[in-house]
């Protein structure tokens, strides 16, 4: 199975400041059709997983800009430029690329 | 709007059965596979499996071979999620989330408690 490992565990931020997340893969994520089936996803306390980014890099439809996707094969970014107190909860990348599907252990982003 | 709805919480004895409804509005039920996912208390999400919602055919993550079910009611635009000979290690939050690779729309989870 593909392991995606996340980092870090947990962040801390402030309003308005900007923050990254990791995931990396333990093998490329490159379909066979050329598109990477590397998502994002934020579960927000209480609630259900919503998707933030599809594909590594594009923003799925009504999610801020401030959250931006970036990477390829093994290793992927997520950017929040600009943190806001609705940002708070636990981020995880997914995998859909390979069966079965995977997701990270997730990062929890706390507001100082 | 898109919306999937689930079922509401269930509580269970180890050894019985439950089963789950996700209930899809909004779009072509049959334009988009359901999946399922796992999430325990605390812990992460896990991927559970996927129905073919047109041809109803399920496929299963290994860990969720055996005991569990995914079914249709396709007149209804409903999938169904059934475990029987429930352990307490299945005391988890229960999510559908359609339209692989992406994911988009998810149910808001049914929370089953096995407990003696």
């Amino acid at each position: 199975d593909v392991v995606l490992t996340q980092t870090p565990p947990t962040l801390s931020a402030t309003i308005g400041q900007s923050v990254s997340i990791s995931c990396r893969s333990s093998q490329s994520l490159l379909d066979s059709d050329g598109d990477t089936y590397l998502n994002w996803l934020l579960q927000r306390p209480g609630q259900s997983p919503q998707l933030l980014i599809y594909s590594v890099s594009n923003l799925e439809s009504g999610v801020p800009n401030r959250f931006s996707g970036s990477g390829s094969e093994t290793d992927f970014t997520l950017k929040i430029s600009g943190v806001e107190a609705e940002d708070l909860g636990v981020y995880y990348c997914m995998q859909a690329t390979h069966a079965p599907l995977t997701f990270g252990s997730g990062t929890k982003l706390e507001i100082k | 709007q898109i919306q999937l709805v689930q079922s509401g919480p269930e509580l269970k004895k180890p050894g019985e059965s439950v089963k789950i409804s996700c209930k899809a509005s909004g779009y072509t039920f049959t334009d988009y596979a359901m999946h399922w996912v796992k999430q325990a208390p605390g812990k992460g999400l896990k991927w559970m499996g996927w129905i073919n919602t047109y041809t109803g055919k399920p496929t299963y993550a290994d860990d969720f071979k055996g005991r569990f079910v995914f079914s249709l009611e396709a007149s209804a635009s409903t999938a169904n999620l059934q475990i029987s000979n429930l352990k307490n290690e299945d005391t988890a939050t229960y999510f559908c989330a359609r339209r692989w690779p992406y994911f988009d729309y998810w149910g808001q989870g049914v929370m089953v408690t096995v407990s003696s």
